[in-house]
């Protein structure tokens, strides 16, 4: 199973663009790339998930290069309620009895500033 | 849409007592998870299940957990005995079971443990 590395931590200031980057070097040829939100008392939630290149829907992108070793999520002008913890995972989670599982590393804690 | 349900929020027991918990997953959704996450970590998996299945229980500790899924529907987790470790957030999430599907969360079980 990949494992896959983050900032435990970082800061940004409102209306700034914040990007994340995460290790995985050992990721396999069928792993996706994933990425979740949680909140404080909340369960994760998903934000976007990618294959290769570049991924963009309403609230993040996901850049993804050619050797898969590593991945970026962009969020655009972050906004206070985006302080939150957000967890890249890699793997296939489709049910099915012989795939990988998601695993969730400790995720990087984004601390948004007024 | 309704979301996963869970219940209780909230749960305080001694040490060597038992516990169970509930969770209702997204109508439809074949695929249901518990994760245990422990303040400061990310979520970690005790056990999938596909429909009443179980496709994966690798990282449970069987001799004190227990989960089931009958009628393929909800799902009940249960701890007994409890130990103080085992303090902490218990996540329901559920999917549609196949191909590269995101997980839906609920709001989780906070469980103290004295």
């Amino acid at each position: 199973l990949a494992k896959t590395t983050q900032p435990i931590s970082m800061d940004s200031y409102e209306g700034q663009e914040v990007n994340i980057t995460c290790s995985h070097n050992n990721i396999a040829t069928n792993d996706y790339i994933t990425w979740y939100q949680q909140f404080p008392s909340q369960g994760p939630r998903f934000i976007i998930q990618g294959y290769k290149t570049k991924v963009t829907n309403e609230v993040a992108s996901l850049f993804i290069p050619a050797d898969r070793k590593s991945s970026t999520l962009s969020l655009p002008r972050v906004s206070l309620s985006d302080t939150a913890v957000y967890y890249c995972l890699v793997g296939r989670p489709d049910g099915s009895s012989n795939t990988g599982k998601l695993i969730f590393g400790q995720g990087t804690t984004l601390q948004v500033k007024p | 849409e309704a979301g996963v349900a869970q219940s209780p929020r909230y749960k305080i027991i001694e040490k060597r007592q038992s516990v169970a918990f509930w969770c209702n997953p997204i109508s439809g959704h074949a695929t249901l998870y518990w994760y245990q996450q422990i303040l400061g970590q990310g979520p970690k998996l005790l056990i999938q299940f596909q429909n009443n299945g179980v496709v994966d229980d690798s990282q449970l500790p069987k001799d004190r957990f227990s989960a089931e899924r009958l009628k393929g529907v909800d799902s009940t987790l249960k701890i007994q005995p409890a130990k103080l470790e085992d303090s902490a957030v218990y996540l329901c999430a559920s999917s549609p079971g196949t191909g590269l599907v995101e997980q839906y969360f609920g709001p989780g079980t906070r469980l103290t443990v004295t």
